[in-house]
């Protein structure tokens, strides 16, 4: 049992570069959300899906884009890598039933040049 | 607009001292604050949770204090060890149906 996995876990883009950003869990899962955290902006939610299939918008969605066509996986692609998307990513998931406590993962260290 | 706010923004407490942190919110529809604990280059880990139908919950050294009408909760830490140290998030959720949202950190140091 792994948990949530992410995966890089540093990278180093250009400015206008894509990527996605990977995040996988083993837990079966109905919720997974991505957070970005930035020194003195605490964890601010990205995107989110409530199950495969299903996914809406957080706080500071601009430049992301995000699918859940499985359970497990939920990938977060930037679309034209900018300076101010610089960030730690965190996935996190949690089972929609009852117990309400997420499990992250370690995070991938983003760094746009 | 801020909707869970969270103070101090930085906390030094000697050992085996108390070490308090705070957490307001807006919504009142939230129903379910939970604690986490991040150290240094890992990911946040649920520390404690509550529910707003009990005052207080507590968990080895970690107390949660609820007060709904002041829509105020606290992390109190008794008997502060070094290994606390770390950044501590208050969330909140709207417990079935919304992901979390976070305040924006308390950083401990509990030195020697």
């Amino acid at each position: 049992n792994a948990g949530v996995t992410q995966t890089p876990k540093f990278q180093v883009l250009k400015t206008g570069q894509s990527m996605t950003l990977q995040c996988a869990q083993d837990m079966n899962h109905e919720y997974m959300s991505w957070y970005r955290q930035d020194p003195g902006m605490g964890l601010r939610l990205i995107h989110y899906s409530v199950g495969a299939g299903i996914t809406d918008q957080g706080e500071v969605p601009n430049g992301y884009n995000v699918s859940r066509s499985t359970t497990e996986d939920f990938p977060l692609r930037l679309l034209s890598a900018a300076p101010s998307q610089t960030s730690v990513y965190f996935c996190a998931s949690r089972t929609g039933k009852g117990n309400y406590g997420y499990t992250f993962g370690s995070g991938t260290r983003l760094t746009v040049v | 607009q801020q909707q869970v706010k969270q103070s101090p923004q930085s906390l030094i407490v000697q050992k085996g001292g108390i070490s308090i942190i705070n957490c307001a919110y807006e919504n009142t529809a939230f129903d379910y604050f939970p604690w986490y604990q991040q150290f240094p280059g890992k990911g946040p880990a649920l520390l404690i949770a509550i529910r707003p139908d009990v005052s207080e919950k507590k968990e080895g050294r970690f107390t949660i204090s609820f007060n709904k009408s002041a829509k105020q909760f606290s992390l109190h830490i008794m008997d502060s060890q070094p290994g606390d140290s770390a950044t501590y998030f208050c969330a909140a959720s709207i417990a079935g149906n919304t992901p979390l949202v976070f305040g924006k950190g308390t950083r401990l140091s509990v030195i020697a």
